[in-house]
């Protein structure tokens, strides 16, 4: 059974950092293109960024550009998100989703439950 | 405001067939990319409902279909229950912000 399990949401002040976590079980995570979805409260799923097998392909929105690094370590089946100068709009819950792909075209399969993250003074 | 536009809520009775529409343009739906489609229920992370405009993963009822034409898609769903009162949301690939887009989620209640 496919697992995403994501950690290391909180509280943080404006201009804070935060790392999110996400572990994956059920699959080989190595031969999948890992991302990371936000939904801020109330509101809509917004795409932040996405990663390669390897790592060595990485996109991300341009709001969180410059600011949020996607990494993965595929020896601990896990993949991060690195948030630096963090904004009140960053407030949201982010799903941590595995990639499928269909001719050449990707969708989002499997989702964790989500991880809640506040930028608050 | 979203790249994909979606009526905010749509409703219909047990039985019955509701769509959802999510309307795009030249530089996502109408430019070929594919249109998917996620039912998030209450509470709950969105789960995959439609991949590639029309198919269904397994374990999927066979009510849910998807179809796309030009630059818009649509969700059908067919004999409603109540268990289907869901938001639910397309989604796509947008080449002019180089970026996978959603639309806003549409708000499904079941009368």
């Amino acid at each position: 059974e496919v697992q995403l399990v994501e950690s290391g949401g909180g509280l943080v002040q404006p201009g804070g950092s935060l790392r999110l976590s996400c572990a994956a079980s059920g699959f080989s995570f190595r031969s999948y293109w890992m991302s990371w979805v936000r939904q801020a409260p109330g509101k809509g799923l917004e795409w932040v960024a996405n990663i390669k097998l390897d790592g060595s392909e990485k996109y991300s929105v341009d709001s969180v550009k410059g600011r949020f690094t996607v990494s993965r370590d595929n020896a601990k089946n896990s993949l991060y998100l690195q948030m630096n100068s963090l904004r009140a709009e960053d407030t949201a819950v982010y799903y941590c989703a595995r990639i499928s792909w269909t001719q050449g075209e990707a969708h989002f399969d499997y989702w964790g439950q989500g991880t809640l993250v506040t930028v608050s003074s | 405001q979203s790249v994909l536009t979606q009526p905010p809520s749509v409703s219909g009775a047990p039985g019955q067939r509701v769509t959802i529409s999510c309307t795009g343009s030249s530089s996502n739906i109408g430019a070929g990319f594919d249109v998917h489609w996620y039912q998030q229920l209450p509470g709950t992370a969105p789960k995959l409902l439609i991949y590639a405009n029309a198919n269904r993963p397994s374990g999927v009822p066979d009510r849910f279909s998807g179809s796309k034409s030009g630059t818009s898609a649509s969700l059908a769903i067919t004999g409603l229950q109540a268990e289907d009162e869901a938001d639910y949301y397309c989604q796509s690939y947008d080449s002019s912000l180089s970026a996978w887009v959603f639309g806003g989620g549409t708000k499904l209640t079941v009368l």
